[in-house]
């Protein structure tokens, strides 16, 4: 089947500590992004890559960074310099990554601050 | 004033109703809109495109109103498999291909 996955589904961070988000899409896509969903907000945008090896900032990049060696994979890390990690990351894909396209969503993953 | 902008809701109707979203975007050189619904702690998943020319598909309708800035969606027959949070998104601007605005959402409750 194809689509996006995300894991793992919950983690947990303790102070201090970055954690890796894993995404993986078999769609063939170039495009991939990363988002982020609070309570009572809209999708923000962390992240985006339209190629592989090169990725720009979205509008709250401060305290993650990506990489995106392989065109199916983007991975995401929250490092210890973001202040309120708890929240829900949005992996999603795109074919070429214009705004006309839609963007295909993975699972999500919940990160929770111990 | 929001980029985007949408009634939180929640709207709670009966089977069979029909009920209809507005959304506002700020930016006149917007080109393109959807409709992406979001069920409970689940990601979202694209509804409709919407078109200058309005579209449907089944029971969904989406129409655009560039001179006042909206866009709707129009539900007929409501389901209860319709519950949902459904998201409002608009691009930035006609010159970036990259970015889009997030409404967030309104919330629907289809009742027996």
């Amino acid at each position: 089947d194809g689509g996006i996955t995300q894991s793992p589904k919950y983690l947990f961070r303790k102070e201090g500590q970055n954690v890796t988000l894993s995404c993986e899409q078999n769609l063939n896509h170039d495009a991939m992004y990363w988002y982020r969903q609070d309570p009572g907000q809209g999708l923000r945008l962390i992240y985006y890559s339209q190629i592989v090896n090169d990725f720009q900032k979205g509008d709250i990049a401060e305290g993650y960074s990506v990489s995106r060696e392989k065109k199916e994979s983007f991975p995401l890390t929250v490092t210890s310099a973001q202040k309120n990690p708890t929240a829900f990351y949005l992996c999603a894909s795109s074919f070429r990554g214009t705004v006309q396209e839609t963007q295909y969503f993975g699972p999500g993953t919940r990160l929770l601050v111990l | 004033r929001k980029e985007v902008e949408q009634d939180p809701g929640p709207f709670n109707v009966p089977e069979g109703a029909t009920v209809a979203f507005n959304c506002t975007y700020s930016n006149s050189a917007s080109q393109s809109f959807f409709w992406y619904r979001q069920d409970c702690r689940k990601e979202p998943k694209l509804l409709m495109s919407v078109y200058s020319s309005g579209n449907e598909d089944g029971r969904f309708t989406a129409q655009l109103n560039r001179a006042s800035q909206y866009i709707s969606l129009l539900i007929r027959d409501s389901k209860l498999s319709d519950s949902a949070t459904y998201l409002c998104v608009v691009n930035e601007d006609a010159g970036n291909n990259r970015k889009l605005i997030w409404g967030l959402g309104t919330s629907l409750g289809v009742n027996p």
